[in-house]
């Protein structure tokens, strides 16, 4: 099956720090999806995004499928944004999902 | 506007006990799927149903059951819990738009602990 790998595992970060996680997957994709799950364990839907660049106030994410990688940007963090991020690629026409094993943000005050 | 809601949130079963997880959607998706969650992990597919009437294995389906109730409802059942069960579990639905799959929703997840 498709694999999907995550970068970095985990990632600390000082209020108002910018950064980038990494999203690589193994083989093409129908279609891509970047999830947010706080600390209270609720998956968040961030971007849906099979190419291209899109953006959701500080966060953007861009997909470029050709060379089979996403890459999500976080700027100006807050406390708020802590918990863990995933990548999640749908494999097939059903729709299933193969997550990776998502980055653990947290952002210091 | 509710989207995707699982009972219960949190459950404690014996080893052995029996047990059903409900999920319900009210989005008019045709497709539903059950994922879970183990410690420091992504989520995996147990089950899924890409329409009403229809269910198939994920990667992870031993141990478990699943009924597509009707085009909302969509229920796992552990006949025999096992240690090895306990996780958080999750479901989800999405809709398609031509070939192109449309986003998955998430429930809120059911803790489940098995003893």
């Amino acid at each position: 099956g498709i694999q999907v790998e995550q970068s970095p595992p985990d990632l600390i970060l000082q209020e108002g720090a910018n950064s980038t996680l990494r999203c690589n997957f193994s083989d093409s994709v129908n279609n891509l999806q970047w999830f947010h799950q706080n600390p209270w364990g609720q998956l968040i839907n961030l971007f849906y995004i099979p190419s291209g660049t899109k953006q959701n106030g500080r966060l953007s994410a861009t997909t470029v499928a050709t060379e089979r990688y996403s890459l999500l940007y976080i700027s100006s963090s807050q406390t708020t944004d802590s918990g863990v991020y995933f990548c999640a690629v749908h494999t097939d026409s059903w729709g299933k999902l193969q997550f990776g094993a998502g980055t653990q943000v947290v952002v210091t005050p | 506007n509710a989207g995707v809601t699982q009972t219960p949130k949190f459950q404690v079963l014996k080893t052995g006990q029996s047990m059903t997880l409900q999920c319900a959607q009210d989005m008019n998706h045709n497709s539903m799927y059950w994922y879970r969650q183990d410690p420091g992990m992504g989520l995996r597919l147990i089950y899924y149903s890409a329409s009403e009437g229809t269910t198939d294995k994920g990667e992870v389906p031993n141990g478990y059951n699943v009924s597509r109730l009707n085009k909302r409802e969509f229920s796992l059942r552990l006949e025999s819990a096992a240690p090895s069960q306990t996780s958080v579990y999750f479901c989800a639905s999405s809709g398609v738009t031509g070939v192109r799959n449309q986003p998955q929703h998430f429930g809120d997840g059911t803790r489940l602990s098995i003893l």
